[in-house]
């Protein structure tokens, strides 16, 4: 399997502008997970997904970061305006939910450094 | 709620000597104990993991053992490379299925030869 892929690899933007983040977890996985890295708060979960449908997003900071997940092969994260204080690595993540029995391994892609000046 | 509390780094080793990180956490239940290690401008990668007490995960040589009377997660190995320098992340999930992770800070670990 490929493992989990997100694209851009680096993203540079300006202050205001649109941000798409993607995302494709591996295949067969049902849950998919978007986290944010920063030197000042280091990894955090901003909402997760299970067959699509959002579990839980009290990690979004604030509206103007949305994400979606169209099909269990593809999600995307926006942030609408962006600003600096946005600029992080984000890191989406797939797992399997083996046999209802408690959690399993997540798997990270290599994540998208973002850049907001 | 939960939470994990890792060792501070950055940690700075020579080449074979031993190497512990300490990671301890608070939580509800009995979740599922994990680490993660990331190398540079890589993503997260499982090392080991425990899903109860005093079970031991191990893999490419470092171990870690599930204490529930300490809730700690001690990462160990007995001789360090150079290829182990990585950021080093324990961390905890409910055990209910909440499929969330908790990660402590994260640990810089340096090897030097």
């Amino acid at each position: 399997d490929a493992g989990v892929i997100q694209s851009p690899r680096h993203e540079v933007t300006e202050m205001g502008q649109e941000v798409t983040l993607r995302c494709k977890p591996i295949s067969g996985h049902d849950y998919l997970f978007w986290y944010r890295q920063t030197m000042m708060r280091g990894l955090e979960l901003l909402i997760y997904f299970n067959n699509n449908v959002p579990i839980d997003d009290s990690g979004m900071p604030e509206d103007r970061f949305s994400a979606k997940m169209p099909n269990a092969s593809f999600s995307t994260l926006k942030i609408q305006p962006s600003e600096p204080r946005d600029s992080a690595v984000y890191f989406c993540a797939s797992s399997l939910l083996a046999g209802g029995a408690g959690t399993d391994t997540q798997y990270f892609g290599p994540g998208t450094r973002l850049t907001v000046l | 709620g939960n939470s994990v509390t890792q060792m501070e780094g950055p940690v700075t080793l020579s080449e074979e000597a031993f190497l512990t990180i300490n990671c301890t956490y608070t939580a509800t239940g009995y979740p599922s104990l994990f680490w993660y290690v990331q190398y540079p401008g890589e993503g997260l990668q499982l090392l080991l993991k425990a899903t109860k007490a005093d079970d031991k995960g191990s893999n490419k040589g470092f171990e870690a053992t599930y204490r529930k009377e300490t809730t700690s997660f001690h990462l160990e190995k007995g001789s360090v490379q150079v290829s182990d320098s990585a950021v080093y992340f324990c961390a905890l999930s409910d055990y209910q299925g909440a499929q969330k992770l908790v990660f402590g800070q994260g640990t810089r670990l340096t090897i030097n030869p």
